[in-house]
């Protein structure tokens, strides 16, 4: 099945600061790649995927690069705001039709990020 | 749509009790997850179904855990008995996949399951 590491777990920065958050995947016929915030005591909702036909997806401040040669994606945030504490979550499924996986998730460990003002 | 709707939101309940979660998905979704999210795990896949079809229950922990779906509309996650160390937020979650292409995977709110 699909193995999804995420890093750091922590991540501290100053408001303004831009913020990285980085995953790696092990199925490389994963095709689809979301990224969820889940804000304190809410659910996970997503704020910005990637599909494997393109490298590079930007949604105002927050942008997702996808390196299939290396089977990593990342998270960028710029401009921080307070508004942008929460965990998040990067995601991925089994690849493609043809493994059956489906629609099915593998989420990553999660990252806590704080924005200090 | 209302979203994914999951009661209850909050269940404390005894150890040795039956606890029955339930989810009704989005309409039309033809996907229906199971999650329980804790400190040292994380979110864990428990169960995920296909048109009503549980296709991949590898996540469960035991024999203990069980889910149904009778209709596109309704799923169950039932623990007999439950044990304090099932505590934690089981979310149950939705989406659809058209044409092989997988698509957003939306959350119900959750259930925060206390087994004391």
């Amino acid at each position: 099945g699909e193995n999804v590491e995420q890093h750091p777990s922590t991540l501290s920065v100053q408001e303004g600061d831009s913020a990285v958050i980085k995953c790696t995947y092990s199925d490389s016929a994963s095709n689809y790649f979301p990224w969820y915030k889940q804000e304190l005591g809410k659910r996970p909702q997503l704020i910005i995927d990637i599909r494997s036909n393109v490298g590079e997806k930007k949604d105002q401040r927050i942008a997702v690069t996808l390196n299939k040669t290396a089977k990593h994606f990342s998270l960028h945030i710029t401009e921080t705001q307070p508004e942008d504490s929460a965990v998040y979550f990067c995601a991925a499924p089994p690849g493609g039709i043809l493994t059956g996986g489906g629609n099915k998730l593998t989420f990553g460990t999660g990252t806590q990020l704080k924005v200090e003002l | 749509d209302a979203g994914v709707i999951q009661s209850p939101r909050h269940e404390v309940t005894e150890m040795g009790q039956e606890v029955t979660l339930r989810c009704k998905p989005i309409s039309g979704h033809d996907y229906l997850f199971w999650y329980r999210q804790t400190m040292m795990r994380g979110l864990e896949l428990l169960i995920y179904f296909n048109n009503n079809v549980p296709i991949d229950d590898s996540g469960m922990p035991e024999d203990r855990f069980s889910a149904k779906m009778p209709n596109a509309s309704f799923s169950t996650l039932k623990i007999q008995p439950s044990e304090p160390r099932d505590s934690a937020v089981y979310f149950c979650a939705s989406s659809l996949r058209q044409g092989g292409i997988n698509t957003e995977a939306f959350f119900g709110q959750g259930t925060r399951l206390t087994v004391v």
